[in-house]
């Protein structure tokens, strides 16, 4: 499809064990944006990437969150040492390089650490 | 500290009926203000925004209200359906790079 796509759609892991979670944005879009979303909250900004680079890390809770998107097209988001309290919905995003907040979502990737 | 609030987690409208939900912000610096929708096992779709130099924007059933003085937005739907039964996302942007930030969602449901 022409939308954007994340996988898996759902991961359920281990407390410690490392996670890797892909996006594939729309075809075009230099933008591109991670979320989460917990039960009961909106989404929360992780990361935003302009192109290759992270334009914005801000969000990002702690050093045991990383992502990339070396082509500037697909990008993974890396959590390692996994916590309890990393269980949520990670949405993906992405947007055209002249975007007021207009993002378009992926469906989301699940992650349960049990 | 929360700069996008929903303070209504929940609303009951009767299909036909108007549905008007509120979002209040803190940081006066917001450019653009957007309303997102969400079905379950969704992301959230882009409905509708508005720039900060306007006050009304509308697009069929929907319209968005700024009041920028009192720092507080609505969404109105007019007439509500069954199918806008989702939860609905107030969001704020601003200059540089417009991430938006995102309030805690209210949930609709239009009843039949």
């Amino acid at each position: 499809g022409a939308g954007v796509s994340q996988t898996p759609s759902n991961k359920v892991t281990e407390k410690g064990k490392y996670v890797e979670l892909r996006c594939d944005p729309i075809s075009g879009h230099t933008a591109l944006y991670w979320y989460r979303q917990s039960l009961g909250q909106g989404p929360e900004f992780l990361i935003y990437f302009q192109g290759t680079g992270a334009a914005d890390d801000s969000g990002l809770p702690n050093d045991r969150f990383f992502a990339v998107r070396p082509e500037g097209s697909v990008s993974t988001l890396k959590i390692q040492r996994t916590e309890r309290g990393d269980s949520a919905v990670y949405l993906c995003a992405s947007s055209p390089l002249l975007s007021t907040g207009e993002l378009f979502f992926g469906e989301g990737s699940r992650l349960t650490v049990l | 500290d929360q700069q996008v609030k929903q303070n209504s987690p929940s609303l009951s409208v009767q299909e036909g009926r108007i549905s008007i939900l509120n979002c209040d912000y803190t940081n006066s610096m917001f450019d653009y203000f957007l309303w997102y929708k969400k079905y379950p096992a969704e992301g959230p779709t882009f409905l509708i925004s508005i720039s900060s130099i306007k006050d009304k924007n509308e697009d069929g059933r929907f319209t968005v209200f700024l009041n920028k003085s009192a720092k507080h937005l609505s969404l109105h739907i007019v007439p509500s359906q069954p199918g806008d039964s989702a939860v609905y996302f107030c969001a704020a942007s601003r200059g540089g790079s417009y991430i938006p930030t995102f309030g805690r969602g209210t949930s609709l449901i239009v009843h039949p």
